[in-house]
């Protein structure tokens, strides 16, 4: 039982470059959500997931795109990379029921240069 | 959307003395908050969370106090040791669809040994 597991750890992009952030889960937990973490202002959510099959807008949407493959999968993509999502993304899952702990990942550490 | 604030944003304590972090939010709706530490480079991690349903919550060295009228909830650490040092995360959900939290801006803790 892995848990929530994202890849990769670490990448460097250049500006303009694209990647997608992969992340799995195998708790059978129905809502994801990937977050990103700066210096000073906390956890902020970017997308998430309530099911399978749906995806909603967060907090800081813009310049990232998401795909819920199916109940364990949650990517995200970043089109065209800026020096501004330079972060740490965390993926989070959930289970069913509300108000319960959220599982994190391990976290990849962006660079875009 | 739900508005977290937290503070201090960086504490120092001496090993065996008491840390206490404040959080405010802004949806009365809200009525579950749970408090995340992460150590360094490390993943989130949930440590206490309490429901509105109810006023105090303990768990040994660790706890957390909601005033739903004044919306705001504290986590207290008693008796802190070296290990206690990490950033904490405040957080706040309402339990809808999507089940979104909401993160303060984080707390560095220091404990001096």
């Amino acid at each position: 039982n892995a848990g929530v597991t994202q890849t990769p750890k670490f990448q460097v992009l250049k500006t303009g470059q694209s990647m997608t952030l992969q992340c799995a889960q195998d708790m059978n937990h129905n809502s994801m959500y990937w977050y990103r973490q700066d210096p000073g202002m906390g956890l902020r959510l970017i997308y998430y997931s309530a099911s399978e099959g749906t995806t909603d807008k967060g907090e800081v949407p813009n310049g990232y795109n998401v795909s819920r493959l199916n109940k364990r999968e949650f990517s995200l993509r970043l089109e065209s990379a800026a020096p501004s999502q330079t972060s740490v993304y965390f993926c989070a899952s959930i289970p069913r029921q509300s108000n319960t702990e959220a599982f994190f990942g391990q976290g990849t550490r962006l660079t875009v240069v | 959307g739900e508005n977290v604030e937290q503070h201090p944003s960086t504490l120092s304590v001496q090993e065996g003395d008491s840390a206490v972090i404040k959080c405010t939010y802004s949806d009365s709706a809200s009525n579950y908050f749970p408090w995340y530490k992460q150590e360094l480079g490390k993943r989130p991690q949930l440590i206490i969370d309490i429901r509105s349903n109810v006023g105090e919550k303990k768990d040994q060295r660790i706890a957390v106090t909601l005033n739903k009228t004044a919306k705001h909830f504290s986590l207290h650490i008693t008796e802190t040791q070296p290990e206690d040092s990490a950033v904490y995360f405040c957080a706040a959900s309402t339990g809808n669809t999507g089940n979104q939290f909401y993160f303060g801006t984080g707390t560095s803790l220091t404990v001096i040994p």
